[in-house]
């Protein structure tokens, strides 16, 4: 069955520094997603994506995310200047038109 | 927006015991899902069911979509179940089919 696949599976980064979490989607699927998770806590959406752009952010998605589809099959979340409270686990999720999300198995940031 | 209400938010079984998970929602729902999340973070898809009821060997889930609420039941529990039981929806007003996860049920499985 085919899968959502993140990399790194773990990323550690200082304090202020740049990151990109990369996915690769199902490759059929149409619709693109990330969603957060802090240890302990539940699950967050940060971001929907469709048809080259943003279709939907939540109030945690400010001007230090952004997301992209740079080459067709991979779609990337970065986070500019990273903080402490960014430490969390990102999962990328996709999904074809009225099915299910298929969800990756998670990169977990550590911000130092 | 739509709001995710589980219970319990944790259980304490003794392995070989029967349990039941409840996730009720505030919203009409296109798609709700059950996930197991494993000790290494990962989400494991249990059941895709915006209504009626499913079974997969051990486990079942049934939605009444009517009454806005889905129930997971774990029959006979191993200590493998062990972990956080997530329920997700996506709201039928919903842009984009986000989906919203509730709390999580911490289940623990005892020997």
């Amino acid at each position: 069955e085919p899968e959502v696949t993140q990399t790194p599976s773990h990323q550690v980064t200082q304090m202020g520094q740049e990151v990109i979490l990369r996915c690769v989607p199902i490759s059929n699927h149409l619709y693109f997603y990330w969603y957060r998770q802090i240890l302990g806590q539940k699950v967050e959406f940060l971001v929907s994506f469709y048809n080259n752009e943003i279709s939907e952010k939540s109030e945690i998605f400010d001007d230090q995310f952004s997301v992209e589809r740079p080459d067709g099959s991979n779609f990337t979340l970065k986070i500019r200047s990273t903080k402490l409270e960014d430490s969390a686990m990102y999962f990328c999720a996709s999904r074809a038109t009225g099915q299910p999300q298929h969800f990756g198995d998670g990169t977990r940031l550590s911000i130092l | 927006g739509i709001q995710v209400e589980q219970s319990p938010p944790d259980l304490i079984l003794q392995e070989g015991a029967n349990s039941t998970l409840r996730c009720n929602f505030s919203d009409s729902v296109n798609n709700l899902q059950w996930f197991h999340q494993n000790p290494w973070g990962q989400l494991i898809n249990l059941f895709y069911i915006p209504s009626g009821t499913k079974q997969n060997g051990r486990l079942s889930a049934t939605t009444v979509a009517t009454e806005r609420y889905s129930l997971l039941y774990i029959s006979s529990s191993q200590t493998t179940d062990s972990g956080v039981y997530f329920c997700a929806v996506e709201g039928m007003n919903t842009n984009a089919g986000k989906s919203t996860f509730g709390d999580g049920t911490t289940l623990t499985v005892k020997p």
